[in-house]
């Protein structure tokens, strides 16, 4: 079995300043790792995934994750929030060896950033 | 490259009804769908998995005959919702895997909105 866990609900920032949204990950053996953003009645959109190799991974619209296989964690980060980000992320995991290529989502952290 | 459109938008039906919600793949093939269910505020719930040419994959507690799914080709699968309740009322999620791409990626479709009366 594989599950997500994101331990905020919300997370509020002021804009300028560093976001960090968390999840940590439950599966068997290796995981793939993603990180999506939704807006209000829109479908998601990719930020970033990893899978292998470095642990800190660069996406889209300058977040970037750091992997951490010992805490099991796959936080996301952005150095400085814009007012724009203010969306529901999500983050995601499946099994390396799983042939069903289904997702398990967390459920989700809505991020306000305030001017 | 990877756009996944659904159609409709959002709909709005009378209780009774059926529903249909098409998910295409725009500029790939996508020899495998998923369709997802999201309630306000919530996270995805994944309601099955569909494979082009074959039955598709319903998740536990969700009612095949209620449904129906249809992925009769490399670029389209449909969701048909049957006799909708208000209960059925959500917004709709699909995704795709690209044939040729990285299997784990899936793209996911803006979603439609289903609003039962």
């Amino acid at each position: 079995a594989q599950s997500v866990a994101q331990p905020e609900d919300q997370v509020n920032v002021a804009e300028g300043n560093p976001l960090t949204v968390k999840c940590t990950y439950s599966v068997s053996g290796n995981p793939y790792l993603f990180w999506y953003v939704q807006y209000p009645n829109r479908g998601l959109q990719f930020l970033l995934k990893y899978i292998t190799g470095d642990n800190l991974v660069k996406g889209s619209y300058g977040f970037e994750a750091e992997f951490n296989k010992s805490q099991t964690s796959f936080h996301l980060k952005k150095p400085s929030a814009l007012v724009s980000d203010s969306a529901l992320y999500f983050c995601a995991v499946r099994a390396l060896r799983s042939n069903d290529y289904k997702l398990s989502f967390g459920a989700g952290t809505t991020v306000t950033v305030r001017a | 490259g990877a756009v996944v459109s659904q159609h409709p938008s959002w709909v709005i039906c009378k209780s009774g009804t059926s529903v249909k919600i098409e998910c295409r793949s725009l500029d790939f093939q996508a020899t495998t769908m998923f369709w997802y269910r999201q309630f306000p505020k919530q996270s995805l719930m994944l309601m099955a998995t569909s494979n082009e040419g074959s039955k598709a994959t319903y998740e536990q507690g969700v009612e095949k005959d209620k449904f129906l799914i249809n992925h009769a080709s490399l670029t389209l699968s449909t969701l048909t919702v049957t006799s909708a309740h208000p209960e059925d009322s959500s917004f709709y999620i699909c995704s795709a895997r690209d044939r040729q791409g990285d299997y784990n990626e899936q793209f996911f479709g803006p979603g439609t909105r289903l609003t039962v009366l």
